[in-house]
């Protein structure tokens, strides 16, 4: 079974320009989470959808940041325009809407906005 | 305000030495408690889930505690390898509808020597 994959790897950017990440969740997981670390900080949490719907936004740091599921699959996050301190390592994780919710994470991916 | 504090925030041990690593939280409404491991450059796999009635459980060398009276857990690795040196994050999880929100303790970092 494939995991979570995430893309780009790497990514950078200069301040004002815009990036798209993307995220393939683990087949049939409806949950699908976007994370971020910035650097020496804990991994925090930006959103978590179910299926195509916005379940939790509570987590995303300003309207500069716009996250889509459409179809319910792989989901996709742009920052537009991008600041310095939106540099860090984003990271995609998905679950299954019934069970134990356990989480799987993608290798994340890296922003670096100069 | 949900918070997790681990400790030590990083630790260097000796080949086949067992370590145990501290975790502290406070979240509402508790869900479970996870500990992941994060080589770098990698995402975070999961090592052990407990709910509340779960005080302690195994995963190979791996063995966490939960307390969930004073809200604390432990990680103790046995008899080290090499391969264990990473990231160890304390993970605790609110529960929310359809699916579980977690907040992270920024982690120890645990180098294993020869």
């Amino acid at each position: 079974e494939a995991g979570v994959t995430q893309f780009p790897s790497h990514s950078v950017i200069e301040k004002g320009q815009t990036v798209t990440l993307r995220c393939d969740p683990i087949s049939g997981h409806d949950n699908l989470y976007w994370y971020r670390r910035v650097m020496g900080k804990e991994i925090k949490f930006l959103l978590h959808f179910v299926k195509e719907s916005k379940q939790d936004e509570s987590g995303m740091p300003n309207n500069r940041f716009l996250a889509e599921r459409t179809g319910g699959t792989y989901s996709t996050l742009k920052v537009q325009p991008a600041e310095l301190e939106d540099s860090g390592v984003y990271f995609c994780a998905s679950s299954q809407v019934e069970g134990p919710y356990e989480q799987y994470f993608g290798p994340g991916t890296r922003l670096t906005v100069t | 305000k949900n918070q997790v504090e681990q400790s030590p925030q990083s630790l260097i041990i000796l080949e086949g030495k067992n370590c145990t690593l501290q975790c502290n939280y406070t979240v509402s409404p508790f869900s479970n408690l996870r500990w992941y491991k994060q080589d770098t450059g990698r995402g975070p796999v999961s090592l052990t889930i407990m709910t509340f009635s779960e005080n302690t459980k195994s995963n190979g060398r791996y063995t966490a505690t939960l307390d969930a009276d004073t809200k604390q857990s432990s990680l103790h690795i046995t008899a080290s390898q090499l391969s264990d040196s990473a990231s160890y994050i304390c993970v605790v999880s609110a529960l929310t509808g359809g699916g579980n929100k977690l907040t992270f303790g920024t982690g120890t970092q645990l180098k294993v020597e020869l």
